[in-house]
């Protein structure tokens, strides 16, 4: 019963490259969220997916950041040039979408701008 | 937007101790969970809590959702308890969307 899957673990970057992040939601679950921690902060809301669909991208920087949720395959953050302050761990959550049902969050990816 | 507030901010405890972590929220909430992001950053669910109380081993958690409160309690604490303890509630609505507080970093020492 695999949870959520996010890779790659650890990623660095060079300024101005661009960065894609993966996540596959479990096994039944239709909503993904990702969510980033910058150092020494809390996790921080950015973007609500289902298949296809972007239902909330309130948390999502207006430039540079872009997520999707294929109707095949698993879900992409992609972060265009890249800058020192995008260096965060990026973390995925699925959820079944039903009412009284925990939210599950992957390990995280952390990224680093170098 | 809901504000969830975190207390202590930080806590060291001799192995073998007890202690309750509090999370405080603004707002009548659908969902509450607690996690725990180890010293490897990863983040795990401890308790799905909107209301009442639950036990797992050595943890426990009580949610009053007419106070807007919780507490996550911890008995005879173990290194590997050491990391921070995250409170998040949804915003209400239909979309699942946490708020996280700032977390409590707990240092458990043998």
């Amino acid at each position: 019963n695999a949870g959520v899957m996010q890779n790659p673990r650890h990623l660095v970057r060079r300024r101005g490259q661009e960065a894609r992040l993966r996540c596959s939601p479990m096994k039944g679950h239709s909503h993904v969220y990702w969510y980033r921690q910058l150092p020494e902060e809390g996790l921080k809301f950015m973007v609500y997916l289902q298949k296809e669909n972007i239902i909330d991208e309130s948390g999502m920087p207006k430039e540079r950041f872009s997520a999707e949720f294929p109707k095949e395959g698993p879900s992409i953050l992609r972060i265009q040039q890249v800058v020192r302050g995008d260096s965060a761990a990026y973390f995925c959550a699925s959820h079944r979408g039903l009412a009284g049902n925990t939210i599950y969050f992957g390990e995280g990816s952390w990224l680093t701008v170098v | 937007g809901i504000q969830v507030e975190q207390s202590p901010p930080d806590l060291i405890l001799q192995e073998g101790a007890n202690s309750t972590l509090r999370c405080n929220f603004s707002d009548s909430v659908n969902n509450l969970q607690w996690f725990h992001q180890n010293p490897w950053g990863q983040l795990i669910n401890l308790f799905y809590i909107p209301s009442g109380t639950k036990q797992n081993g050595r943890l426990s958690a009580t949610t009053v959702a007419t106070e807007r409160y919780s507490l996550l309690y911890i008995s005879s604490s173990q290194t590997t308890d050491s990391g921070v303890y995250f409170c998040a509630v949804d915003s209400g609505g239909s979309n699942y969307k946490l708020t996280f507080g700032k977390g409590t970093l707990l240092t458990v020492n043998p």
